[in-house]
This record gives structure tokens, C-alpha cells and sequence, in this order.
């Protein structure tokens, strides 16, 4: 157990919704990581905040926004979503504000899109 | 095309057989991380090289980070069907900010 949390566990939703993942970091971690796994794109980093403040964008498209909350928990929302978007999202945390490799990884959500 | 390339992308081996991965770039690192993932969850650490020509050791694997640190490799010794999962590298370049991760290697380890 990694000490980051995620839910919901699954999503099922159709096209054209919208969903909202929930992530709670390691206690005392003050930055949060968004992760996208497919298939055939691997892992890949979408956005990080660091105590409140976004630090860095990755490849993350307009349609998908996050934001880290007052008490560090952190909220990745998909809108307009396609059949592409389904994939694993994955959270991590750490305990450093510059780019770190050691991140804590939480147990992912599967999002599937139909 | 991926910062970091992963060979070999699968790997099979019988238990007690020993194997190797690669991570290598173009690209200089100050550190290089591996990861563990098993099928449905996250990510786990296994460690962090930071200095270049640098081996650490967990048990029976053994991590090194090329001179240049460039690369890094994971070797295995008298793998057990324990060790199955998707091995991750990732690092951030000297002149970025943003952790890349390699497309994984795939190991089986048969009984």
C-alpha cells in the first residue's frame, strides 16, 4: 500500500459525459501527479501540482482540467469524453516541490468509455 | 518517439534463469527510477540511480546507471515467477522538468 488513494476503483460512461477522479496523496506529500496509461501510449504525465499551484503540463488536452485543494487532495475532471479517452488514470505523490522521480503511485481508476 | 527506450519490449525465461533489461537515451539524466507494475495497479518504486557508473542492489536485482547516465540496466538473478510484472525506468533530462517513463518491459517468469 502505497499510501495514496483513488477513487472511484472503475468508471463506466458514455460519450459527450463528463467524470471527476479523486485523489488523496501519501500524508505529508505536498505534490500530486496525473497519469494517463493506454495500451499504446504507456505511461504518460498530464499535470502536476505542488501545494496548492499548478507546476508542470504535460500532455494533457484542453478538455481535461485538475486542480489540488486546500486540504492536498486532488481532482483530475475529463469532459466532452471519447472512445479514446478510456485508459488507466494514475495518481502519484511525493514529498518534494521539483521534479522528482520517486513518486508514490495510488491504485489507478480504469475508465472506460463507450 | 520515447525519451527513454525500453529493451526488450517481452521478455519469458523459466524459473532460476536469469535476465536483463535496458533503458537507454540520448539524453543526459541526474537520476533514473525503476518501477514495478503489475497487471491493474500502480506503479511501485524499486530505486533511484543518481551517480553515473553507480550499482545498487535490492535482493536479487541489480541496477546500474551508465557512466555517461544515459542508461541504466536491471538484471535479475535466478528469477522467480514473483518477479512477473511490466518494469518501468522514468528519469527527468538535465535541461527538463517533466519525468518521462520508458513503454516497459514485460517479464514472465514461468514454474
Amino acid at each position: 500500500d502505497s499510501g495514496v488513494t483513488q477513487t472511484p476503483k472503475h468508471l463506466i460512461t458514455a460519450t459527450g459525459q463528463r467524470v471527476t477522479l479523486r485523489c488523496s496523496p501519501r500524508s505529508g506529500d505536498l505534490s500530486v501527479y496525473w497519469y494517463q496509461q493506454s495500451l499504446d501510449q504507456g505511461l504518460q504525465f498530464l499535470i502536476h501540482y505542488y501545494n496548492g499551484e499548478e507546476r508542470a503540463k504535460g500532455n494533457i488536452l484542453e478538455r481535461f482540467s485538475a486542480q489540488q485543494f486546500p486540504d492536498l487532495h486532488s481532482e483530475l475532471n475529463l469532459s466532452s469524453l471519447e472512445l479514446g479517452d478510456s485508459a488507466l488514470y494514475f495518481c502519484a505523490s511525493s514529498a518534494t516541490s521539483g521534479r522528482s522521480g520517486e513518486q508514490y503511485f495510488g491504485p489507478g481508476t480504469r475508465l472506460t468509455v463507450t | 518517439t520515447q525519451l527513454l527506450e525500453q529493451s526488450p519490449q517481452f521478455l519469458s525465461i523459466q524459473e532460476g534463469e536469469n535476465l536483463t533489461v535496458y533503458c537507454n537515451s540520448s539524453s543526459v539524466f541526474s537520476s533514473l527510477q525503476w518501477y514495478r507494475q503489475e497487471p491493474g495497479e500502480g506503479p511501485v518504486l524499486l530505486v533511484t540511480v543518481v551517480t553515473g557508473g553507480e550499482v545498487k542492489k535490492l535482493k536479487r536485482l541489480t541496477f546500474q546507471f551508465g557512466d555517461a547516465r544515459k542508461d541504466s540496466s536491471l538484471h535479475i538473478t535466478a528469477a522467480q515467477p514473483g518477479d512477473t510484472g511490466l518494469y518501468l525506468c522514468a528519469g527527468s533530462p538535465s535541461n527538463d522538468y517533466k519525468l518521462s517513463f520508458g513503454a516497459g518491459t514485460t517479464v514472465t517468469v514461468r514454474a
